[in-house]
């Protein structure tokens, strides 16, 4: 089976670097998914690793280590609008999220 | 426009009264997912479906029935909900569960309040 631990809460100012990890324990998957929700909202596509390494999308990365069973999500730049939870997913047939983030960003 | 559609957005019922939320996608997707939301809990799907009449439970079935007669139609079937089905619902689909990415496209949410 899977579980994905992740922080529930996350303070940051605006323009400033936030990472928010992911730790999972899974006998395996296809890759580690990254969404972002707000308030109200559906979930939307943030960013995928299916190898270890560094993803990087505009101002968004997402980094994986398989060995470590762990992942990151990095936010740079932040902006008033990143305010919003954060999921880590994996996949393998079927699909596990983590409980979720919570990302606020003030002025 | 490429986009997951379903309905109801909104519905309040009464236990035992059997019901059924739609959902749509019409990006030729193969992979097709229902996920519940709950505060604290994140997002725990329910079925999915890798493919027309290839369907498989996820992590919390109990309670719902899902078909797949159609590629781009995936209903949920609730037969006899009860309370502890209240909770905000999602479909999603993505183009497979085997490619290099894992963009899955969610629909705008159904709302279901059981009394």
């Amino acid at each position: 089976g899977q579980s994905l631990e992740q922080p529930s809460e996350v303070t940051a100012v605006e323009g400033a670097i936030v990472q928010i990890n992911c730790t999972y324990q899974t006998s395996g998957f296809y890759g580690l998914s990254w969404y972002q929700q707000h308030d109200g909202g559906a979930p939307t596509f943030l960013s995928y690793n299916a190898l270890d390494g560094l993803e990087e999308t505009g101002r968004f990365s997402s980094f994986l280590s398989r060995s470590d069973s762990y992942g990151y999500l990095l936010l740079q730049e932040l902006q008033m609008k990143d305010s919003a939870s954060y999921f880590c997913a994996v996949r393998e047939r079927d699909m596990r999220f983590g409980a979720g983030t919570r990302l606020t960003v003030k002025p | 426009e490429a986009q997951v559609t379903q309905n109801p957005r909104y519905l309040i019922t009464v236990t035992g009264k059997k019901l059924t939320v739609t959902c749509s996608q019409n990006m030729n997707h193969e992979y097709m997912s229902w996920y519940r939301q709950d505060p604290g809990l994140g997002l725990r799907q329910i079925y999915y479906s890798m493919n027309v009449e290839v369907t498989d439970k996820g992590d919390v079935p109990e309670g719902y029935k899902v078909s797949r007669k159609e590629k781009r139609n995936f209903p949920l079937i609730l037969e006899s909900p009860s309370p502890n089905q209240t909770s905000l619902y999602f479909c999603a689909s993505s183009l497979s569960f085997r490619g290099s990415t894992d963009t899955q496209y969610f629909g705008p949410g159904t709302r279901l309040t059981v009394l």
